[in-house]
């Protein structure tokens, strides 16, 4: 199985402020015959189902502002959130979908 | 809008089954894959398996093996995920989530609202 470890595992950041989430896969999730990363980026708050925010490992979905991005490639990721808002306070988590079993990591949890 | 409703919370004994079900809307069911990802409280989330609601194929996470079964009927737009031999580490909330195509390999982009499955005796 593919190991997914995110760190930190929690940051405080202040409003405006950028905040950053490290992602590591035990092994990559860059599939050669497409140059696809199998990664995604997941947002959850408190009683809420998870909530798609990036995937392809830099792909924004639908409707997610443009303060949130995804950047790296291989076994190596990051979330960025460059101006920390009010409503971004959540766990973020990670998934490789490359093979299963699908997995993910820890969670961060950002908070202000 | 594609929506996915979840069945109510369940309580169940240690050793029995539970099954949940997922009303898809908004979009047409058989032309993607749906997901099962569970969340133990306070934990981080665990993927189950996934079915191809086109042809009905299934994929299981080894964990799960044996005691897992993902159906569907294309008929009423609903997936169902089946657990057997409950034990209170089961205790969870379950998700269902619509993957990409049917192959299975995709993000998960819309999510159920979540069904809690309590196990006790």
């Amino acid at each position: 199985d593919i190991v997914m470890t995110q760190s930190p595992d929690s940051l405080a950041v202040s409003l405006g402020e950028r905040a950053t989430i490290n992602c590591k896969s035990s092994q990559s999730v860059l599939y050669s015959s497409d140059n696809k990363n199998y990664l995604a980026w997941y947002q959850q708050k408190p009683g809420q189902p998870p909530k798609l925010l990036i995937y392809w490992a830099s792909t924004r979905e639908s409707g997610v502002p443009d303060r949130f991005s995804g950047s790296g490639s291989g076994a190596d990721f990051t979330l960025t959130i460059s101006s920390l808002q009010a409503e971004d306070v959540a766990v973020y988590y990670c998934q490789q979908y490359y093979s299963t079993p699908f997995t993910f990591g820890p969670g961060t949890k950002v908070d202000i | 809008q594609v929506q996915l409703v979840q069945s109510g919370a369940e309580v169940k004994k240690p050793g029995a089954s539970v099954k949940v079900s997922c009303k898809a809307s908004g979009y047409t069911f058989t032309n993607y894959a749906m997901h099962w990802v569970r969340q133990a409280p306070g934990h981080s989330l665990e993927w189950m398996g996934w079915i191809n609601a086109g042809n009905g194929n299934t994929k299981y996470s080894q964990k799960f093996q044996g005691r897992v079964t993902i159906t569907r009927d294309t008929s009423a737009s609903t997936a169902y995920m089946e657990l057997s031999s409950l034990r209170s580490e089961d205790t969870a909330v379950y998700y269902c989530a619509r993957g990409g195509d049917g192959s299975g390999y995709y993000h998960l982009d819309y999510w159920g609202q979540g069904t809690l499955v309590t196990v006790s005796s």
